[in-house]
């Protein structure tokens, strides 16, 4: 079955820093997808990812906020800015995968701590 | 209303019962329904994929779909304690590479 990637798998980091998030998908995918899943609560899609051109961002999140690279068709970085204690969560990037576009393939998730 | 509702729990029961999880969607577009099971500290994986009304069985897991209610299900038969988990419904639009609207997730706990 395919494969996602993320790293890092997990990280605690100051206030006012930023993170970057990598995600590897082990075939070439036309669009990724990153969810933020903060404590408890059900995935909400941040923005998808396409390849050549700009990130899809959802209601809510801004490009200044999570910045998002697509350099290839296999590849995408997600990167969490100026940081504060609200963005402690998982971060999650996913692929449709196997064959049928419907089918939404996730990442193990980085687990962001801000201190 | 959110277009995805699901009772979040948690739901405990003895090891060998049947378990019934269920999501009432909004939304008479979807087409597609999911179910994710999603372990503590682990990114969900893909349980059941169905695009129909009717059932879907693969093991001790059946999904049930009635689009006329917008009502959706997942049993699990002989549940074990491994089943312990987080299970969400997903929901994307169709049409190709669209984004998945979930559920809350219902966590499940199976007790020995």
């Amino acid at each position: 079955s395919a494969v996602i990637s993320q790293k890092p798998s997990r990280d605690i980091c100051q206030r006012g820093t930023s993170l970057t998030i990598q995600c590897q998908v082990d075939s070439q995918v036309t669009m990724m997808f990153w969810y933020r899943q903060q404590p408890g609560q059900s995935l909400t899609l941040i923005a998808t990812a396409n390849q050549g051109s700009e990130a899809t961002y959802e209601s809510g999140f801004v490009i200044d906020k999570f910045p998002i690279s697509r350099p290839n068709l296999t590849f995408s970085t997600l990167t969490v800015s100026n940081m504060s204690p609200e963005d402690s969560s998982i971060y999650l990037c996913s692929a449709p995968l196997a064959g049928d576009r419907n089918e939404q393939f996730f990442g193990p998730g980085t687990r962001l701590t801000v201190l | 209303q959110k277009e995805v509702e699901q009772d979040p729990g948690p739901l405990s029961v003895p090891e060998g019962a049947i378990v019934s999880l269920n999501c009432t969607y909004s939304n008479s577009a979807f087409q597609y329904f999911m179910w994710y099971r999603q372990y503590s500290r682990k990114g969900p994986e893909l349980l059941m994929y169905t695009y129909s009304s009717g059932n879907k069985e693969d093991g001790r897991f059946t999904a049930q779909v009635d689009k006329s209610s917008k009502y959706i299900s997942l049993f699990i038969r002989d549940s074990q304690p491994s089943d312990s988990a987080t299970y969400l419904c997903a929901m994307p639009l169709g049409g190709g590479y669209q984004k998945v609207t979930f559920g809350t997730g219902t966590k499940l706990q199976v007790i020995p």
